[in-house]
């Protein structure tokens, strides 16, 4: 059984559309994250959800809006694509107390926006 | 807000080299270090983790090192193999922020 699981794998779409990306995890884990890796490979924090509401939201432009209709799903919905959202998203969870067991992450999901 | 920075950016060893990846963090509350691997096109993993209550921790090959008061935690990998060839990332989290930040990566190559 896939811990943390995203669909899906490869996402390629044109400029302006809009496109979803699915996270769920089988954990019991509650908390959720969307983190975006760039081409260099950094990793940075979008959005974290604890038991469906809403922790973290960081800078991010409000074309991307995130829901987490219950602590085992948070998805990712992207409004108006432009090609700098080109990036490897990753989903991630971990439990209340993040320094126990820190991030499981998942597969992650690799959009091209052309 | 926490601020984490890697060096090096790439690393490249010869196969049965030690490899060392350095981070130094900002926020003094700072408690809980963890190291990722990422191979390419995966999922980064948890390898080994660090708690601020202790200085050093091994896991057969790798071990972690930690200095609260230079603000700065290491990686030692020993007898490198090429299936270490991986990007390796540092972060730190801090009480009460529920989020980990992230260093930028160090690239290993081992070379057979």
């Amino acid at each position: 059984d896939t811990a943390v699981s995203q669909t899906p794998k490869y996402l390629v779409t044109q400029m302006g559309n809009d496109k979803s990306i699915k996270c769920e995890q089988n954990l019991g884990h509650d908390t959720m994250y969307w983190y975006k890796q760039d081409s260099k490979k950094f990793l940075k924090i979008m959005f974290s959800y604890n038991n469906k509401e809403l922790i973290i939201n960081e800078t991010v432009p409000n074309r991307f809006s995130p829901k987490s209709p219950d602590k085992a799903h948070l998805n990712l919905h992207i409004n108006s694509l432009e090609l700098g959202d080109s990036a490897v998203y990753f989903c991630a969870s971990s439990t209340g107390t993040l320094q126990n067991y820190g991030y499981t992450f998942g597969s992650g999901t690799r959009l091209t926006v052309v | 807000g926490e601020n984490v920075e890697q060096h090096p950016s790439t690393l490249s060893v010869q196969e049965g080299d030690s490899a060392v990846i350095k981070c130094t963090y900002s926020d003094s509350a700072s408690n809980y270090f963890p190291w990722y691997k990422q191979e390419l096109g995966k999922r980064p993993q948890l390898i080994i983790d660090i708690r601020s209550n202790v200085g050093e921790k091994k896991d057969q090959r790798i071990a972690v090192t930690l200095n609260k008061t230079a603000k700065h935690f290491s990686l030692h990998i020993t007898e490198t193999q090429p299936e270490d060839s991986a990007v390796y990332f540092c972060a730190a989290s801090t009480p009460g922020f529920q989020k980990l930040v992230f260093g930028t990566g160090t690239r290993l190559l081992v070379s057979p």
